[in-house]
């Protein structure tokens, strides 16, 4: 049963609107992550959070905000959405312990248009 | 910061063969490294973890070896088989005692040929 789920799996998001990305673990997890896929990239990280009620920003925040309003969920917030932000994002969570271990849900592809 | 470099970018191998990713990465203080695998659609599945005091670990058909002195990762898939088709990445651990995320390679992406 999968542990980290994502919602919606595909989104087509029109440029300037608004676009909330989902996440849901059932891992128990401290430490949750959000990441975009790019062609010929590797993942790189938007936004984190380890506790509720606070998140952190990663290596690449602008024009993204995230929401942790519980342990098990960890929302991804483009209030603008742009051309450029066309990606795969991946949610991930990990215990507090052992928080390199990271395990991931299945992607969301965003296409703006 | 902790940069990653993985090649090739695209790799093709006949069924039975050994496939063979490599990555170099520029942080010597790096103690975590990381093997993923994307199949089409999926999320990244953990394939293996090594710790910085490890130069060699063989799981299931799968050979990682870690050289320190040239910062040097690869992952080898002896007797490659066409389920092994799919994204692979790298990533090694970065950041400070507070916080340690993941760097990821770029990807090479396998195809296994019957």
């Amino acid at each position: 049963e999968a542990a980290v789920t994502q919602s919606p799996r595909s989104k087509v998001a029109v440029t300037g609107g608004k676009v909330t990305l989902s996440c849901h673990q059932t891992n128990n997890h401290d430490y949750m992550y959000w990441y975009r896929q790019d062609t010929g990239h590797g993942l790189r990280l938007i936004h984190y959070s380890y506790v509720a009620d606070s998140t952190e920003k990663g290596d690449i925040p602008d024009g993204y905000k995230a929401s942790r309003p519980s342990q098990e969920n960890f929302s991804l917030i483009l209030e603008l959405a742009s051309l450029s932000q066309t990606a795969v994002y991946f949610c991930a969570s990990s215990d507090a312990a052992s928080q390199d271990t990271q395990y991931f849900g299945p992607g969301t592809r965003l296409l703006v248009l | 910061g902790e940069q990653v470099e993985q090649r090739p970018p695209h790799l093709s191998v006949r069924e039975g063969d050994s496939a063979f990713i490599i990555c170099t990465y520029t942080d010597s203080a790096t103690a975590y490294f990381y093997w993923y695998k994307q199949e089409p659609g999926a999320g990244l599945q953990l394939l293996m973890s090594v710790f910085s005091n490890v130069d060699r670990k063989e799981e299931q058909g799968l050979t990682v070896l870690l050289n320190k002195k040239d910062k040097r990762l690869s992952l080898n898939l002896t007797a490659a088989h066409p389920g092994d088709s799919a994204v692979y990445f790298c990533a090694v651990s970065a950041g400070s005692s507070s916080f340690s995320k993941l760097v990821f390679g770029q990807g090479t992406s396998l195809s296994v040929v019957p």
